[in-house]
């Protein structure tokens, strides 16, 4: 099975800080998302990757940027933290599912990591 | 606006069938539907998927309306580990993944 790590569960930061999170997926596999999750609003994508030095804005970039110098390396960085980035920051890369009977095509699915609870004070 | 409209919460009793509706009445013909489930304190699992007909995998079932404005994930025997927020997800030819804001499924024992 695709492993998907992210380095920090818990992160406590004071506004105005850099904060890098970083995750790394055991698979090679080209494509990486991070999103965030916060109640009320589910999860929102932020940017994503289809490759090396590959990035593509989501939903939600402003306040954020990424970087993916190597394939299994995917980094969210919030250059100057601000108390609205606190949230939980879900990284995830696609694994190909096969149909679940025979014949039946299969499909890219998210694989997630467990989570990063950012807080910024 | 919302890809999916799913209860905020359900309930059922432990070893009893849950029916898991939810809405999808802008899908298109390529839009594939995924359900994922989270666990306390965990991201997000991939349970099941489906385009047209109704499937079954060793987690659940999935059953499609004709129309397929809607849909239903089905768990046929509920345990205390079934408890989770489920997500009904729309994924578009691009790849890109609708989440809504789920349903939390209390199992009662």
């Amino acid at each position: 099975d695709v492993k998907v790590t992210q380095s920090s569960r818990y992160l406590v930061k004071r506004t105005g800080e850099k904060v890098f999170l970083e995750c790394v997926q055991d698979m090679d596999h080209e494509n990486m998302f991070w999103y965030r999750q916060d109640p009320g609003l589910g999860l929102r994508l932020i940017y994503f990757s289809y490759d090396v030095k590959m990035k593509e804005k989501g939903d939600i970039p402003e306040g954020y940027s990424v970087s993916r110098e190597k394939k299994e390396r995917f980094s969210l960085i919030l250059e100057s933290a601000s108390t609205n980035q606190t949230s939980m920051y879900l990284c995830a890369t696609f694994t190909w599912k096969a149909g679940p009977e025979e014949g039946r095509s299969g499909a890219n699915v998210l694989t997630f990591g467990a989570g990063s609870r950012l807080t910024v004070l | 606006d919302a890809k999916t409209t799913q209860p905020n919460s359900m309930e059922s009793n432990e070893e009893e069938p849950v029916h898991l509706p939810c809405n999808h009445s802008t899908i298109s013909g390529t839009d594939y539907i995924h359900w994922y489930r989270q666990l306390p304190s965990q991201g997000p699992e991939y349970v099941i998927h489906g385009l047209t007909s109704n499937v079954n995998n060793r987690m659940a079932s999935l059953a499609i309306a004709e129309d397929r404005k809607s849909s239903t994930l089905i768990l046929h025997r509920a345990t205390l580990r079934d408890a989770a927020v489920y997500y009904c997800i729309l994924r578009d030819p691009g790849n890109q993944f609708y989440f809504g804001t789920g349903t939390s499924l209390t199992v009662i024992p």
